[in-house]
């Protein structure tokens, strides 16, 4: 089967380093979404992407975050500098929208900041 | 605004109840409907997809099912097992915006 990855799985890392984290979508596919989850906000639609195009990214602090899709087969998302409260998990999920299917998430990041 | 709210919040059930978890949102311009199954500590596992055109799609012992003019939709499981014991979520994709919203979950419990 298909599958969404994601990289790395966990991450810890200290309050004001730099985090990326990468997500491969499915081959063919032209829609990207990023989401964090947390217990308090369940999932929160952080940024999305159509043929590598942002479409919406009002989801994400602009001062610390910021998405990118540098190839079809590349999403990143960064965090600089990163704080406590961006620990969660970020997850990134591909579609091809117009072909009546839905939606496959990759596995997720677990971020702790300490 | 678009909202997904799903009731309730958390269900406990004994095994072989017949149960409906319930999803409502807001802006009747939906794409389609999706739910999502999802085990503690783990990703999010597609379970169905429902259209805008469609009235319902079943898989198994589920059923979904969407009524667009009153912005709801259901999940009916049929003779509940202690394996389907997850958080089931609703994901609403809008075509206004093209954004996939999620409603809060419904955590399931089945006890044996």
């Amino acid at each position: 089967d298909a599958r969404v990855t994601q990289t790395p799985r966990h991450k810890v890392t200290e309050m004001g380093q730099e985090v990326t984290m990468r997500c491969q979508p499915i081959l063919g596919h032209n829609t990207v979404f990023w989401y964090r989850q947390t217990m308090m906000q369940g999932l929160e639609l952080l940024a999305y992407f159509r043929n590598r195009a942002p479409l919406d990214d009002s989801g994400m602090p602009k001062d610390r975050f910021s998405a990118e899709m540098p190839d079809a087969t590349l999403a990143t998302l960064k965090i600089q500098p990163s704080e406590p409260r961006d620990s969660a998990v970020y997850f990134c999920a591909s579609g091809l929208v117009g072909q009546g299917t839905g939606y496959t998430f990759g596995s997720g990041t677990r971020l702790t900041v300490v | 605004k678009q909202e997904v709210t799903q009731i309730p919040a958390a269900l406990s059930v004994p095994e072989g109840e017949n149960l409906v978890l319930n999803c409502s949102f807001t802006d009747s311009a939906i794409y389609n409907l999706q739910w999502f199954r999802q085990d503690p500590g783990k990703g999010l596992t597609s379970l169905l997809l429902i259209q805008s055109s469609q009235r319902e799609q079943t898989s198994g012992r589920l059923n979904a099912s969407l009524d667009k003019s009153s912005g709801r939709s259901t999940l009916y499981i049929a003779a509940s097992q202690p394996g389907d014991s997850a958080t089931y979520l609703c994901a609403v994709h809008y075509n206004q915006g093209g954004k996939l919203i999620f409603g809060q979950g419904t955590e399931l419990s089945v006890k044996p």
